[in-house]
Order: C-alpha cells, then structure tokens, then sequence
C-alpha cells in the first residue's frame, strides 16, 4: 500500500494568513493526488484533484502543486470558515489511501 | 443536483452485521463508480472498497476482506454496504462517496454506525 504522510498534523494561524500543507507518498503517485477538507461533523469536501485542479465552486484560493511524491496545498488568505482539517489522498492504485490530516486552528 | 442519501444511524452488537444503503439523485446511477470510506471518532479516513454499479464489480481493502459486501440495486439507484462479524473497532461513521474523473467529488452525509455490547 502506497502511504501518504502530511505535516504538520496541526498549525495555528490567524485570519488573513497564507498556509501551506504538505503530503508525500512513500512511492510516486504521478499527478494522482487529491486534498478535501473537512469540518467537524461534516463529511469531506473535495476541493482538488489532478494535484493542482480546482473542484467546481471552490474558492481560487485554495491551490494545489506537486508530482511524484511530493505535493502541497496552499490556502492563500485563510478565512474564518477555512479553520478545518485537511486530507491529502492518493488515488494511483487501489488501495486508495489517505494521510492522517491536518488540523488548522484559529490562533 | 448531485444527492447521495444515507440510511440512519445504526446500534449493533459484537459479532452482529451492519448494513448501509446510500441513494443516488441527481445523475446517471450506472455511469459513476461508488465508495466506501470510514472514519472513526476522532480518526482519519480509510478508504474500504468501490463498486461499479454499471455491472457490480467490487474491490475491497485487505483489511476488509472477507467481512464486507457491496451491492446495488439499479431500480433505485442504490448501493449497499454491509460489513459483518462487527467489533468494537469498527465503531464509525461510514461514508459513501461517488467517484468518476474527479475522485470521491460528492459524499453522502454518513452514518453512524456504533458496536457496543
């Protein structure tokens, strides 16, 4: 199994702050990466895919880089709905695996 | 709209079964392959397995195996979910997520699904 690992696995930021999050795999993954977040009690969102591909309706600022085996997400100016959990996963081969998240708070 | 309705919250015993349903609106059932993903209370997600409703087809996680089964019923534009010999561990909230050139691009809302004695 490929396995993903993210960092951090939490940050505090403030509103207005740029945040990038970063997830490797253990193995490349060519382009086959996508980011959701997350809100408490709420299922995932996706918000990319293709590692660098806006999902419908998200917000240009969430961006996505990376190929291989290694890639980021990149929040440009985080806003108060944004505080979340975050999850890398690659989609390459089955079984399709995620990384452990990253939980961004408020500071 | 893209809808995925999930059935309700389910109470089961160790060594009992559990099954899910997750129906589909909003798109052409047979077109989109399906999945399961698990996150329990206060975990990560794990991806269990995918079902292509066009035909059934099915795979599975390795630590799935044996222990779940994944239908559907094309009249109703549903799939299912159902995973046996439950324990503890298994205590979680099971999402169904539909998948196509954009992977797991719409969820279901969950199900809660708790083993306990």
């Amino acid at each position: 199994d490929i396995q993903m690992t993210q960092s951090p696995s939490s940050l505090s930021a403030s509103v207005g702050d740029r945040v990038t999050i970063t997830c490797r795999a253990s193995q490349g993954i060519s382009n086959s990466l996508a980011w959701f977040q997350q809100r408490p009690g709420i299922a995932p969102k996706s918000l990319i895919y293709a590692a660098s591909s806006l999902h419908s309706g998200v917000p240009s600022k969430f961006s996505g880089s990376g190929s291989g085996t290694d890639f980021t997400l990149t929040i440009s100016s985080l806003q108060p709905e944004d505080f979340a959990t975050y999850y890398c996963q690659q989609y390459n081969s089955y079984p399709w695996t995620f990384g452990q998240g990253t939980k961004v708070e408020i500071k | 709209q893209v809808q995925l309705v999930q059935s309700g919250a389910e109470v089961k015993e160790p060594g009992a079964s559990v099954k899910v349903s997750c129906k589909a609106s909003g798109y052409t059932f047979t077109n989109f392959h399906m999945h399961w993903v698990r996150q329990a209370p206060g975990q990560g997600l794990e991806w269990m397995g995918i079902i292509n409703p066009s035909g059934g087809s099915t795979s599975f996680a390795q630590n799935f195996q044996g222990r779940v089964t994944m239908t559907r019923d094309t009249s109703t534009s549903t799939i299912y979910m159902e995973l046996s010999s439950l324990r503890s561990e298994d205590t979680a909230v099971y999402y169904c997520a539909r998948g196509s050139s954009i992977p797991l691009d719409y969820w279901g809302q969950g199900t809660l699904v708790t083993v306990s004695s």
